[in-house]
């Protein structure tokens, strides 16, 4: 199956910094989507994203499909952005059986 | 709308008992997916249905059933708990033309 590979698996910022998270998969993709997990547990859905690029406030993400990657970039981090951020892939022949990747452990400071 | 709820939150079994984890979604979504997440993971596929009827092995299938007698409700059934089942189970759903997958808020499963 498609393999799905996330750096830095964790992140420490000083609030009003920017980052970017990477997500490597191994095979063409169908479904690509981005993820946040709270510390309470709770699953956000921050992104579609299977090829080109979209804005969301201060996120932003872009997957480049033809080279298996995806970024996503948070601008002026806040503290509520703290969590564990998820990518997850599928590729065209099982477009809706998401892989997820280990995660990137974000931790901003106050 | 509730969009995809879960019962109970939290659960402990004894090794060996049984017990049915609930999942109901009220958006009139076609798919929906049970998945596990242990520590510091990622997330699993146990089992997904596109649709009243229809269900489908994913990754981690074993030791688990399901059925989907309606649309909004999608039961995942642990017949004989072991240890190893030990984790943190979501439900999600999504639409036949979308893709964006929508989770509950989880069960917490510990086995002993």
């Amino acid at each position: 199956g498609i393999q799905v590979e996330q750096s830095p698996p964790d992140l420490i910022l000083q609030e009003g910094a920017n980052s970017t998270l990477r997500c490597n998969f191994s095979d063409s993709v169908n479904n690509l989507q981005w993820f946040h997990q709270n510390p309470w547990g709770q699953l956000i859905n921050l992104f579609y994203i299977p090829s080109g690029t979209k804005q969301n406030g201060r996120l932003s993400a872009t997957t480049v499909a033809t080279e298996r990657y995806s970024l996503l970039y948070i601008s002026s981090s806040q503290t509520t952005d703290s969590g564990v951020y998820f990518c997850a892939a599928a590729p065209w022949e099982s477009a809706r059986q998401l892989t997820f990747g280990s995660g990137t452990q974000l931790t901003v400071l106050p | 709308n509730a969009g995809v709820t879960q019962t109970p939150k939290f659960r402990i079994l004894k090794i060996g008992q049984s017990m049915t984890l609930q999942c109901t979604q009220d958006m009139n979504h076609n798919y929906m997916y049970w998945y596990r997440q242990d520590p510091g993971m990622g997330l699993k596929l146990i089992y997904y249905s596109v649709g009243a009827g229809i269900t489908d092995k994913g990754e981690v299938p074993n030791g688990y059933n399901v059925s989907r007698s309606t649309t909004e409700d999608f039961p995942l059934r642990l017949e004989l708990a072991a240890p190893s089942q030990t984790s943190v189970y979501f439900c999600a759903s999504t639409t036949s033309g979308g893709n964006e997958q929508y989770f509950g808020p989880g069960t917490r499963l510990t086995v002993t």
